[in-house]
């Protein structure tokens, strides 16, 4: 079965700055990866997935993900953040075998200041 | 277009209370799953169904129980309200694959068991 780890679980930032989020998995199958966004109080929404191709995925919101298969990581990267990005950020993995079936992360809190 | 729609919002129990928290959808999808959140663990299947009549259990099922009489409908029942079971539970749903449109989450049952 897969897992993920969320390596951080609190991401103080101030607005514009750059914000990395790490996100690491094991698998002994292929795998899909995403990353989702909650808001407070609010369900969670897709901001990227990996099917396959170009290791390096573009998402909403100005964010973009890189796979590597390697060190079995899929780091969320945001150049530049705003207040608005204020959220817990989920990253998932699922088996290419049982593609509906989730397994997501722990969890990063993303906290923008001013 | 409504999406995937939670009743209710919030709900207090006693232990030993039972229980149905509703799901229902309305983009014809057909997968369905229930997950729970807890802090610091993320997300974590419950239930899921991939079509009317199917289901099967996920990582975390005992003490729950489901069935999928419609497409649209996937309520999740709670038959003996314990405080372990306090959390937010998302229902979700899809096309089918994540190859195919995002999974979409409603926004979520806030449960306490007392």
């Amino acid at each position: 079965a897969q897992s993920v780890t969320q390596l951080d679980s609190q991401v103080p930032v101030f607005e514009e700055a750059p914000v990395e989020l790490r996100c690491n998995y094991s698998s002994s199958v292929s795998v899909y990866l995403f990353w989702y966004v909650q808001y407070p109080n609010q369900g969670l929404q897709l901001l990227l997935k990996y099917l396959s191709g170009s290791t390096l995925v573009k998402g909403i919101n100005g964010f973009e993900a890189e796979f590597n298969k390697s060190q079995t990581s899929f780091h969320l990267r945001k150049p530049s953040v705003h207040i608005s990005d204020t959220a817990e950020y989920f990253c998932a993995v699922s088996e290419v075998s049982n593609d509906y079936k989730l397994s997501f992360g722990a969890g990063t809190t993303v906290t923008v200041r001013a | 277009n409504a999406g995937v729609t939670q009743t209710p919002k919030f709900q207090v129990l006693k232990t030993g209370q039972s229980m149905t928290l509703q799901c229902a959808q309305d983009m014809n999808h057909e997968y369905m799953s229930w997950y729970r959140q807890d802090p610091g663990m993320g997300l974590r299947l419950i239930h899921y169904s991939v079509g009317a009549g199917i289901t099967d259990q996920g990582e975390v099922p005992n003490g729950y129980n489901v069935s999928r009489s419609t497409t649209e409908d996937f309520p999740l029942r709670l038959l003996s309200a314990a405080p372990s079971q306090t959390s937010v539970y998302f229902c979700a749903s899809s096309q089918g694959s994540v190859l195919g449109p995002p999974l979409h989450f409603g926004n979520g049952t806030r449960l306490t068991v007392t």
